[in-house]
């Protein structure tokens, strides 16, 4: 059973720029969410979507957003980038949410310059 | 607000010893509790998952336990390899917001 797919693994923006990051979960599972790791405020919750619908956000600006496809897949965009927003975004799937097990992608590493 | 602290931030052991590792969080009224290993630059590989109305869980030589009255989860490691090495991260699924807050982690390090 394939993981948790993410892409593009790398990418480089100066600020300014927006960014869109896409997310495949695994096969079957409807729940997906996103992370921001870095170094200084280690793994915060960005928001989490099931069945299409936002089920869940955290504490980040509106220049952060996302959406579900009707296959699951997921995207997450962020707008006029900051050099703030270097960091490594993680999403994660699982069957439902909640009480399920949450399975990580390798993450997109995201530099803006 | 769930809060979750992960002791001690980093730690170094002999290889062949065992190991606990510490998580602690604030709000009990939690669904689960997960741990995960993080190696560097890499995305998170869960490791246990265990349910509030659990007390412990086992994989290998990995042992967690929950003591959700007390805030409290450890990670026993048996036999520590040096392919342990990595940073170890628990999460709490919290009722309250829904959401999976994660501890700053514990980086181990075995040593042949």
């Amino acid at each position: 059973k394939a993981g948790v797919t993410q892409t593009p693994r790398y990418l480089i923006k100066t600020r300014g720029q927006q960014v869109t990051l896409s997310c495949s979960p695994i096969s079957g599972h409807r729940s997906v969410s996103w992370y921001q790791q870095t170094p200084g405020q280690g793994l915060q919750f960005l928001f989490e979507y099931f069945s299409e619908t936002q089920r869940n956000k955290g504490n980040f600006p509106g220049r952060f957003s996302g959406r579900q496809f009707s296959n699951s897949r997921s995207e997450m965009n962020v707008s006029t980038l900051e050099l703030g927003d270097s960091a490594l975004y993680l999403c994660a799937s699982s069957i439902s949410g909640r009480g399920n097990e949450q399975f990580f992608g390798p993450g997109t590493r995201l530099t803006v310059l | 607000k769930q809060e979750v602290t992960q002791i001690p931030a980093a730690l170094s052991v002999p290889e062949g010893e065992n190991l606990v590792l510490n998580c602690s969080f604030t709000d009990s009224a939690i669904y689960n509790l997960q741990w995960f290993r993080q190696d560097p630059g890499k995305g998170l590989t869960s490791l246990l998952l265990i349910q509030s109305s659990q007390r412990e869980q086992t994989s290998g030589r990995l042992n967690a336990s929950l003591d959700k009255s007390s805030g409290r989860s450890t990670l026993y490691i048996a036999a520590s390899q040096p392919g342990d090495s990595a940073t170890y991260l628990c999460a709490v699924r919290t009722y309250n917001n829904n959401d999976m807050r994660f501890g700053a982690g514990t980086r181990l390090t075995v040593k042949p």
